[in-house]
């Protein structure tokens, strides 16, 4: 069965530090892969996502995240954290040749931010 | 509306009580997904809509829980004989349909069943 591991639950990083959100996949096939971000009292917003070729993806946000066939991983990355990237990162996966679009979800990981 | 709309924000119930949640999609798409979204669980497919197909319900926790879409457009989420442990966040998200396509997501509806 698919699965998606976020390890992280919490994440506490300073201002203008670099951020690395951890996301790993169990899946017969590499699926489709994505990163949502919910703020306080929001719906989630699609930051990125990759299907093939260059496994280092742009997002918005400054995010980009980069895909490791052999770690089954799809790290999120930041390289200065703004306070305002407060808020919890979900990572998702979607079965490659599905016509249904069905997302499975990792847990999240929750991000502070300090000033 | 140029975005997902679900209602009522926030839905606080007695255990026993039925209720009905609404979601209002994107105009044009033709996907609609709803989630459940419990503290600590991450989020849960619940059942998908796509045109005028048969809906995906393999998600649906129990017998309890139903979703209609009507016209292709506004689905309404109903769960029957509320439990505690059905206290949630629903979320409702629709796309252009298909893999691959990004999922717009609702502000969602805060269930409290006491």
């Amino acid at each position: 069965a698919q699965s998606v591991t976020q390890p992280d639950i919490h994440i506490t990083v300073s201002e203008g530090a670099s951020l690395e959100l951890r996301c790993n996949y169990s899946y017969g096939a590499t699926p489709y892969l994505f990163w949502y971000v919910q703020s306080p009292g929001q719906g989630l917003q699609l930051l990125l996502k990759y299907f093939s070729g260059d496994t280092l993806v742009q997002g918005i946000k400054g995010f980009e995240a980069e895909f490791k066939r052999s770690q089954s991983s799809f790290n999120l990355r930041k390289p200065s954290v703004h306070w305002s990237d407060a808020a919890e990162y979900f990572c998702a996966v979607e079965a490659r040749g599905s016509t249904l679009g069905r997302l499975y979800f990792g847990r999240g990981t929750q991000l502070t931010v300090w000033p | 509306g140029a975005g997902v709309s679900q209602s009522p924000s926030n839905k606080v119930t007695e255990k026993g009580k039925d209720v009905e949640l609404r979601c209002d999609p994107i105009s044009g798409h033709t996907a609609l997904y709803w989630y459940r979204q419990s503290l600590g669980q991450g989020l849960e497919f619940l059942i998908y809509f796509q045109g005028n197909s048969a809906p995906d319900k393999s998600g649906l926790p129990s017998d309890r829980f139903s979703a209609e879409r009507t016209g292709g457009s506004v689905s309404t989420l109903t769960i029957q004989r509320t439990q505690q442990e059905d206290s949630a966040v629903y979320l409702c998200a629709s796309s252009s349909g298909g893999s691959y396509n990004e999922q717009f997501f609702g502000p969602g509806t805060r269930l409290t069943v006491l």
